[in-house]
C-alpha cells in the first residue's frame, strides 16, 4: 500500500458543486501539504499544516479550505467548484525539520485529477 | 521572492543521448536544492538533492551540482534510457525545509 493515499483518484463534477479530496498517510509525518499542478505552471501550494492544530494558507488558497482531522488525515474542500479549478491535486507529507533523520524530502500521493464542467 | 526557473520542454532525445535540463533559482539565504521526477500516472518522487554550495547530488545515473555563484542546479545524465521518460521538477527549500518552491517542470521523451 502507498504511504500517502489520495481519494478519489479521478472526479468529474459540475460548477457549483462541493467537492472534498481526502489524503491519508502512514509515514507518521507531522507535516502535510496540498498542491495543485497545472500544465506549464508546475506545483503551487494551496494549504499546509505543520501539526493537527496548525493550518496555513499557501500561495493560491482562495476558493479552497482544508481540515486536518488527525495527524494522518488532511482533506481539501472546494466549497463551490468552478471550471478553472480543473487540475491535478497532490497531497504531500514531510517530517519535522528538527529531526536528525529528516532529509527535507516531500513524499507525494499519486494525485487526484479533478475536472469541473 | 524565492523562485525556480527551469527550461521549457518537451525535450526529446534518442536512447543513449546526453541530457542536460537547466535550472536556476532565486532565493534568500542558503536554500537546499532538489530534483523530483514524475513518471506517467504517478506522484512526484525525489531524484536527488544538494544542501550546500558545491555539493553534488546523484542517483540512478543522474547528477546535479549546487552552484551558488551561478545560482544553478542543472540536471545531467550521460546516457538516457527510454525508462527515463518523465517530467522533471527542480525545487528549492529554505528555512530548514519549512518552505518549498517548484519549477514548472520539464517533460523528457526518450525514443528507442
Amino acid at each position: 500500500d502507498a504511504d500517502v493515499t489520495q481519494t478519489p483518484r479521478n472526479r468529474i463534477t459540475k460548477t457549483g458543486k462541493r467537492i472534498m479530496l481526502e489524503c491519508s498517510q502512514t509515514k507518521g509525518h507531522d507535516r502535510m501539504y496540498w498542491y495543485r499542478q497545472d500544465p506549464g505552471l508546475g506545483l503551487r501550494l494551496i494549504y499546509y499544516s505543520f501539526d493537527v492544530k496548525d493550518i496555513n494558507k499557501g500561495e493560491i488558497s482562495d476558493g479552497y479550505s482544508v481540515s486536518r482531522q488527525a495527524q494522518a488525515k488532511f482533506s481539501l474542500s472546494l466549497e463551490s467548484a468552478i471550471p478553472n479549478q480543473t487540475a491535478l491535486y497532490f497531497c504531500a507529507t514531510s517530517d519535522f525539520p528538527g529531526l536528525a533523520r529528516n532529509t527535507g524530502e516531500l513524499f507525494f500521493g499519486e494525485g487526484s485529477r479533478l475536472t469541473v464542467l | 521572492g524565492d523562485s525556480v526557473t527551469q527550461m521549457e520542454g518537451p525535450v526529446t532525445l534518442s536512447e543513449e543521448a546526453c541530457l542536460t535540463i537547466n535550472c536556476t533559482y532565486t532565493a534568500t539565504g542558503y536554500p537546499s536544492l532538489f530534483w523530483y521526477v514524475q513518471y506517467p500516472g504517478e506522484g512526484l518522487q525525489l531524484l536527488l538533492k544538494a544542501t550546500k554550495a558545491d555539493d553534488k547530488g546523484s542517483n540512478k545515473g543522474f547528477e546535479a551540482t549546487y552552484r551558488k555563484e551561478t545560482t544553478s542546479f542543472h540536471l545531467e545524465k550521460g546516457s538516457v534510457q527510454v525508462s527515463d521518460s518523465a517530467v522533471y521538477f527542480c525545487a528549492l527549500s529554505r528555512d530548514n525545509f519549512n518552505k518549498f518552491y517548484f519549477g514548472s517542470g520539464t517533460k523528457l521523451n526518450v525514443k528507442p
